[in-house]
């Protein structure tokens, strides 16, 4: 079982369009997690990170669900240049990431 | 003023090579890591180095070989080049490496092709 799983996708949405992405992670112990965004052939960027309360930045949300070992995002509001790949991240116990494989979303005008 | 910088961006080069690509950062930080982004996009952790000190070693085959010259350069030398390392490489960097508040910074990779 991978330690980090996302449905690939990809999500193609309309502009303006709410789009959530699921993410599950098998190590209980996981201490940290994170939301990156990766654009084509680019380097990953930290879009946020999550925590237990949930947590809000502009049009994008997060929370976490540490009993069923679940993140996601939720992206309100959809803009083209939110077309990317969506990299969910835990760490371990040193502080590692662990990267999902990623969930790809296209927003169509 | 970029933060953290790699070369060569593309390297393409036959198997059996050795190559060498290289890492900077100019944020400070102390903690540097090498990953491996393969076909399947899947980004795995390498290598990590703490003040120029090995710390995380994954199961990695011993062809690669970090170097830190200093803490603000890492270096990845790979030996004898198989068509299974063809991916992309990106560095990154982080503060310290040890707090779940330290975020990564990822260089813009490297794309090796083996031929």
């Amino acid at each position: 079982r991978k330690e980090v799983e996302q449905d690939p996708g990809p999500f193609n949405v309309p502009e303006g369009a709410t789009v959530a992405f699921n993410c599950t992670y098998s190590n209980s112990a996981s201490q940290s997690f994170f939301w990156y965004r990766q654009d084509c052939r680019k380097e990953p960027k930290l879009l946020m990170s999550v925590y237990s309360s949930g947590n809000e930045d502009g049009r994008f949300t997060a929370q976490l669900n540490r009993a069923s070992q679940y993140i996601s995002l939720l992206i309100r509001d959809s803009k083209l240049s939110d077309s990317a790949t969506y990299l969910c991240v835990v760490t371990d116990s040193s502080y590692k990431l662990i990267f999902g494989s990623g969930t790809r979303l296209l927003v169509r005008p | 003023d970029t933060a953290v910088s790699q070369t060569p961006k593309y390297l393409v080069t036959q198997m059996g090579n050795d190559k060498s690509i290289k890492c900077e950062q100019n944020l400070g930080h102390d903690t540097m890591y090498w990953y491996k982004q393969d076909s399947k996009k899947f980004l795995k952790i390498m290598f990590s180095y703490n003040n120029k000190e090995l710390i995380i070693n994954e199961t990695v085959p011993n062809r690669f070989s970090p170097k830190s010259p200093d803490k603000a350069h890492l270096n990845l030398h790979i030996n004898s080049l198989e068509l299974g390392d063809s991916a992309v490489y990106f560095c990154a960097s982080s503060q310290t490496g040890g707090a779940s508040t330290d975020t990564q910074y990822f260089g813009p990779g490297t794309r090796l092709t083996v031929l």
